[in-house]
């Protein structure tokens, strides 16, 4: 049963151009939506979140964007830079549980 | 100011074995999280500790997984009568405490059962 899916496994983009990754959920008490970057070899860190109660958090060249009644968010990575090539999980969480979609890995060509 | 740390690293075990794979978190932080990514998935939650108690145990795949937390701190997952299909990285992440929020996540150990 997943609860929180990532439907393209990869996405391409050139340097300066916008990224956009995409996130459904199912379950509408999660209540907090994380973004988790994701290098080889290592564990996934922590990149950006948002609350439900907000329907935009930027930080830096990073948005996301949630869509309660869609269901939906995204992440909008603007410039991308060649060092954002990774793979990004999304995440969504209601008190202690959090789901983890299976992620897109980004690649930035230069 | 360590971060999270897991052993070992790597793991090759023989279907059947046993193996136990350790968890030490950030220094302070209450909750403990046990995930597994196997090949081309995303991360499945496996436990979760608040403390050295485990509210929830409902994501372990089966009664061979079991999983303890000792003193508030460390934590072991251990894995009875390896399976292959137990072949995946296993992440260990730590936070301040519920509500989930942003979690510290280890290297993870590759388990790999022959």
């Amino acid at each position: 049963d997943q609860q929180v899916k990532q439907n393209s496994p990869s996405l391409s983009v050139q340097e300066g151009r916008i990224s956009i990754l995409n996130c459904d959920y199912t379950n509408s008490m999660f209540d907090y939506f994380l973004w988790y970057k994701k290098y080889p070899a290592e564990g996934p860190t922590f990149l950006i979140s948002i609350s439900s109660i907000k329907d935009k958090n930027e930080d830096g060249r990073f948005t996301v964007f949630l869509n309660k009644s869609a269901k939906h968010l995204s992440l909008h990575i603007v410039p991308s830079q060649p060092g954002d090539s990774a793979v990004y999980f999304c995440a969504a969480s209601a008190s202690y549980d959090m789901r983890f979609g299976a992620g897109t890995r980004l690649t930035v060509k230069p | 100011g360590a971060g999270v740390s897991q052993s070992p690293s790597n793991k090759v075990t023989e279907k059947g074995k046993d193996v136990e794979l350790r968890c030490d978190p950030i220094s302070g932080h209450t909750a403990l999280y046990w995930y597994r990514q196997s090949l081309g998935q995303g991360l499945e939650f496996l436990i979760y500790f608040q403390g050295n108690s485990a509210p929830d145990k409902s994501g372990l795949p089966s009664d061979r997984f079991s999983a303890e937390r000792t003193g508030g701190s460390v934590s072991t997952l251990t894995i009875q009568r390896t399976q292959q299909e137990d072949s995946a990285v296993y992440l260990c992440a730590s936070s301040l405490g519920p509500p989930a929020g942003k979690q510290y996540f280890g290297p993870g150990t590759r388990l790999t059962v022959l």
